[in-house]
């Protein structure tokens, strides 16, 4: 079945910084999507994004669905941004989603 | 609209107990998907449903573990039997349709916490 690797797996920040999370993947996908799982455990859903850019607020994402990659940019880093990331794929239209390890952020004041 | 209910929230059971697991979608979905997290990992797909069928099972344990999505009421993640193993996080996801790009961002439930002594 298709790979999902997450990197890093942790990241500690100062307040005010920025960040780059990455998501490698190993087969071809329609369906990419990006999460954040605060530190209550909810899973919020940040971006729907199988390709292209696409920003809301500070946080902003790009795949590039030929080399299989996917960044997700956390800029000017608040403590509630602090939590688990992940990345989701599918090869088909659907939500039978594989997700990576995760990325542990921690932002600090 | 509520979101993607999920009850209970904790659930603690001893060995060999069954445990029942409650998921009411958004309101208008008729997609349910069932994921499991293991302390410390990424979610797991277990199960996919619409109302009355199970769509695709792939992710289920053989034994012990059960879902279904009547056509009134919630669906339901039942594990007999349940074995220390089987403490994770249950989380219940919802979308309204297949097969068209907007349709594929899943919505999560909070998840329920089982914990097996």
């Amino acid at each position: 079945g298709i790979q999902v690797e997450q990197s890093p797996p942790d990241l500690i920040l100062q307040e005010g910084a920025n960040s780059t999370l990455r998501c490698n993947f190993s087969d071809s996908v329609n369906n990419l999507q990006w999460f954040h799982q605060n530190p209550w455990g909810q899973l919020i859903n940040l971006f729907y994004i199988p390709s292209g850019t696409k920003q809301n607020g500070r946080l902003s994402a790009t795949t590039v669905a030929t080399e299989r990659y996917s960044l997700l940019y956390i800029s000017s880093s608040q403590t509630t941004d602090s939590g688990v990331y992940f990345c989701a794929v599918a090869r088909e239209y659907g939500n039978k989603l594989v997700f990576g390890a995760g990325t542990i952020l921690r932002v600090k004041s | 609209n509520a979101g993607v209910m999920q009850n209970p929230r904790h659930l603690v059971r001893r060995r060999g107990q069954e445990a029942r697991l409650r998921c009411s979608p958004m309101k208008g979905h008729s997609h349910v998907y069932w994921y499991r997290q293991l302390p410390e990992e990424g979610l797991k797909f277990m199960v996919y449903l619409q109302k009355e069928n199970i769509i695709d099972e792939s992710g289920m344990p053989k034994e012990r573990f059960s879902a279904e999505f009547p056509k009134e009421g919630p669906s339901i993640l039942r594990i007999q039997q349940v074995v220390r193993g089987d403490s994770a996080a249950y989380f219940c996801a919802s979308n309204y349709r297949q097969g068209v790009s907007g349709a594929n961002v899943l919505t999560f439930g909070a998840g329920s916490r089982l914990t097996v002594l």
